[in-house]
């Protein structure tokens, strides 16, 4: 099972200032996404990276697939108070993809305070 | 369209009583995954089956879990026994698998399990 890690594990900003969260691993990934989860709920989907140097762009939140595909960032601009959530980042269990369960890592505790 | 139903969202039990977790895909999705969150392990597969077939349960973590998907539009997790080290927050998740890249999986909003 290839592993990711995440940093920092818990981030507290005022809004509008602009941040970026990790992940990480020593393995190489064919792809990752990075999921949001609210208190409550599931994790929902933000994007997926599959080339190595990719750079997606939702809104004001950028997200880059390293180009040895071991590694993404998500950086988000001018942050408000419903950014706050517990962002995910995840890759395939094993090195294919299609049906694959996803490993996860601990993910990032992101409180934007008003 | 609905999403990824679970019951029940909430159960509390007492250790060695029988739990059952209840998931119904998306209606169409060929895969399905169960998945347990804690706050020191975070979020964790358990299980997943494709086309009803049970393809890993690696992440199963003793005989005391078993899991199944009768047909295309529902699956359970059993435990049996439960234990306190089993309360955790489980989450279902479908997706419909085309082949050679990650799909998007679709979690439902989970099962909050605390075993006294």
């Amino acid at each position: 099972t290839q592993l990711l890690e995440q940093s920092p594990q818990f981030l507290s900003i005022q809004e509008g200032e602009n941040l970026t969260v990790y992940c990480n691993s020593s393995s190489v990934f064919s792809s990752l996404q990075w999921y949001r989860q609210e208190p409550g709920e599931g994790p929902v989907l933000l994007v997926t990276v599959v080339t190595g140097g990719e750079v997606k762009k939702l809104k004001r939140l950028t997200f880059q697939f390293g180009d040895a595909r071991k590694d993404s960032s998500l950086h988000i601009t001018a942050a408000q108070p419903g950014d706050t959530g517990l962002y995910l980042c995840a890759g395939p269990m094993y090195s294919g993809g299609g049906a694959d369960g996803l490993t996860f890592g601990k993910g990032t505790h992101l409180i934007i305070q008003p | 369209d609905a999403g990824v139903i679970q019951s029940p969202r909430h159960e509390v039990t007492e250790m060695g009583q029988e739990v059952t977790l209840r998931c119904k895909p998306i209606s169409g999705h060929n895969s399905l995954f169960w998945y347990r969150q804690t706050m020191m392990r975070g979020l964790e597969l358990l299980i997943y089956f494709n086309n009803n077939v049970p393809i890993d349960d690696s992440g199963m973590p003793e005989d005391r879990f078993s899991a199944k998907m009768p047909n295309a539009s529902f699956s359970t997790l059993k435990i049996q026994p439960s234990e306190p080290r089993d309360s955790a927050v489980y989450f279902c998740a479908s997706s419909l698998v085309r082949g050679g890249y990650l799909d998007t999986q679709y979690f439902g909003p989970g099962t909050r399990l605390t075993v006294l």
